[in-house]
């Protein structure tokens, strides 16, 4: 399997308080992409970056900042928590739009 | 309109069975389409891409519509383990970024 890895892989919070979740490859993949599911709406990008400290916003990025100071790393931050962000979230690398997504295996993030 | 829709099913269908999943896009600058496969509490992982001349791979067969845009996949001699959700993915020309839709749900009965 294509080496890319979440953590945590579960995590409760309180409401307000900043949270990061944290991708990492090894496959030294350009394309990095966060993504939110739930159900009724599908998979949602966050945010995405296409380089070391080139990120982009994607159709749900309010409350949401990433940072990518390394090729392998690719940090989710909810600066402040809200339970609407209550989700799971899935990151995702690929090495060119014509191979598809490989992605890591999720946090399961519960805000209370 | 959604960029791209799915029937949500669930289809439920006997082992042995063949079933057919469509999924339609809106934006006719569409490039690139795959189908993805999640179980339950799983992540997604890619089935096959779709080419314009379709594809098949084992008992697993898709194609791609443009001029309907859409895209389909079957699935042939239905299996227990084939029992998840089917997601439909495309992309747009000059963009990594890729749209999926909300997936189909497909339980096989034995």
């Amino acid at each position: 399997d294509a080496g890319i890895t979440q953590s945590p892989r579960h995590k409760v919070t309180e409401t307000g308080t900043p949270v990061t979740l944290r991708c990492h490859q090894t496959e030294n993949h350009r394309y990095m992409y966060w993504y939110r599911q739930d159900p009724g709406h599908g998979l949602r990008l966050i945010h995405y970056s296409y380089g070391v400290k080139d990120t982009d916003k994607g159709e749900v990025s309010d409350g949401y900042s990433v940072s990518r100071s390394k090729t392998e790393d690719f940090l989710l931050t909810l600066e402040s928590a809200t339970s609407s962000q209550t989700s799971v979230y899935f990151c995702a690398i690929n090495g060119g739009p014509d191979e598809g997504y490989t992605f890591g295996s999720g946090t399961r993030l519960t805000v209370v | 309109r959604k960029e791209v829709e799915q029937d949500p099913g669930p289809f439920n269908v006997p082992e042995g069975a063949t079933v057919a999943f469509n999924c339609t896009y809106s934006n006719s600058a569409s490039q690139s389409f795959f189908w993805y496969r999640q179980d339950c509490r799983k992540e997604p992982k890619l089935l096959m891409s779709v080419y314009s001349s379709g594809n098949e791979d084992g008992r697993f067969t898709a194609q791609l519509n443009r001029a309907s845009q859409y895209i389909s996949l079957l699935i042939r001699d239905s299996k227990l383990s084939d029992s998840a959700t089917y997601l439909c993915v495309v992309t747009t020309s000059g963009t990594y970024k890729y749209i999926f839709g909300t997936g189909t749900r497909l339980k096989v009965l034995a």
